[in-house]
């Protein structure tokens, strides 16, 4: 069965801290994207990464991709209230469909 | 911004009737998906298209179905609605090339 599992689930910090959002999938794949979805709105998409070795980076936000590990990580710079949301990723296995990841749920205190 | 619309963006309705939720895309994009997204579950893939009259199940397909009788929509269709079917809809479309998807601002359904 492929599985992407997000860790954690839930994140609390305090702003300015530095953290990072781990995603492990289980089947081989290339392709991994990185949305953020806030509170009764719909999901946006941030990163997309197509290799192996891959890094993306937008503001406070830099997004890497290990393939021969099967992991993804999200990583937080000096975090800002604004970026509290729930973080998907998602793993192209090849077909018509994303695997998706459980959803970590940001919440970053003033 | 995908140019996804969805209607209705939010509906209540009666155990047992039928509703049709629409999702409309300006781009031309060849497969379009719609999700549920329940709390615990996260999103989950009900039905997905790849071509005017070509559709196929996901995981969650029970009591649902679809169709596509345009390439710029894609109806999902409750025959009759049950309270396990109360929910927030969204519906993607696929890009070509990269295969990211882009996501419709959503349709909460309840079910009452």
């Amino acid at each position: 069965e492929l599985k992407v599992e997000q860790n954690p689930l839930f994140l609390s910090m305090q702003e300015g801290k530095n953290y990072t959002i781990y995603c492990n999938y289980s089947t081989t794949s290339d392709r991994l994207y990185w949305y953020r979805q806030d509170p009764g709105k719909s999901l946006e998409s941030l990163f997309v990464l197509l290799s192996n070795g891959a890094v993306k980076q937008e503001g406070r936000l830099m997004a890497s991709l290990d393939t021969k590990a099967r992991l993804s990580t999200l990583h937080i710079t000096a975090a800002v209230h604004d970026l509290s949301a729930t973080y998907f990723c998602a793993v192209d296995p090849g077909n018509y469909q994303l695997i998706w990841g459980a959803g970590t749920k940001l919440i970053i205190k003033p | 911004d995908a140019g996804i619309t969805q209607s209705p963006r939010h509906k209540v309705t009666e155990t047992g009737t039928p509703v049709t939720l629409r999702c409309h895309q300006t781009e031309n994009h060849r497969y379009m998906y719609w999700y549920r997204q329940d709390p615990g579950h996260g999103l989950r893939l009900i039905h997905y298209s790849y071509g005017v009259k070509d559709t196929d199940k996901g995981e969650v397909s029970d009591g649902y179905s679809v169709s596509r009788s345009k390439t710029e929509d894609f109806l999902l269709t409750l025959e009759s609605a049950t309270s396990s079917q109360t929910s927030v809809y969204f519906c993607a479309i696929r890009r070509d090339g990269n295969n990211e998807q882009f996501f419709g601002p959503g349709t909460r359904l309840t079910v009452l």
